[in-house]
């Protein structure tokens, strides 16, 4: 079963508005929360995490909320360029014998047209 | 660069041969974690390593795959008699441990069986 959830396969914005991707989650023990980004032919790279203590964390032009009781968080990318066209990778931490391995959602292609 | 890397980017093999992976993590990093990834999936948890300690295996991870770190530095993982069904992306990824998630990726290993 899937545990962490991206329901958009993709997503198409036009240059400096606002990117929202989304993400939903099913399990209650997950304790922290990972954005990745990755383009083609590379490994994915950390854009941004939550704590499962916060309802959001905010580094420059991306924010990431998280909302506990309906187990969703979602990036926001403001203003989007078009650099930030990627493949982007909710992940979250589950803490089961001390492993903190992330569990990934399936991404979603986010294209930003100039 | 002191980056996770990877080595080779790419093998292709004959199904029933042995393929071997070297992952190099950030030197400070004391965790180190192998993935695959398929097409139109995410990156899915093979197993983690804690120095030299194998501390975790995923279901995912069949008694054809191996995975060491001798003296807590380099990891390799090994897989024996490959099948097509062994074709994916594989990732390393390292952390710091010690109550922080964010793990880095290298740039990963394309296997391709034929």
């Amino acid at each position: 079963d899937q545990q962490v959830k991206q329901n958009s396969p993709s997503l198409s914005v036009q240059e400096g508005r606002i990117s929202i991707l989304n993400c939903d989650y099913t399990n209650s023990m997950f304790d922290y929360f990972l954005w990745y980004k990755k383009y083609p032919a590379e490994g994915p790279t950390f854009l941004i995490s939550i704590s499962s203590i916060k309802d959001k964390n905010e580094d420059g032009r991306f924010t990431v909320f998280l909302n506990k009781s309906a187990k969703h968080l979602s990036l926001h990318i403001v203003p989007s360029q078009p650099g930030d066209s990627a493949v982007y990778f909710c992940a979250a931490s589950y803490r089961q014998g001390g492993s903190e391995k992330l569990v990934f959602g399936k991404g979603t292609k986010l294209t930003v047209n100039p | 660069d002191t980056g996770v890397s990877q080595d080779p980017r790419h093998k292709i093999t004959k199904r029933g041969q042995n393929v071997t992976f070297r992952c190099d993590p950030i030197s400070e990093h004391n965790r180190l974690y192998w993935y695959r990834q398929t097409l139109g999936q995410g990156p899915e948890f093979l197993t983690y390593f804690q120095n030299e300690a194998q501390l975790e295996k995923s279901r995912l991870l069949s008694d054809r795959f191996s995975a060491e770190r001798p003296k807590g530095s380099f990891s390799t993982l090994e897989i024996q008699r490959t099948e097509q069904g062994d074709s994916a992306m594989y990732l390393c990824a390292s952390s710091w441990g010690g109550g922080v998630y964010e793990q880095y990726f290298g740039p990963g290993t394309r296997l391709t069986v034929t």
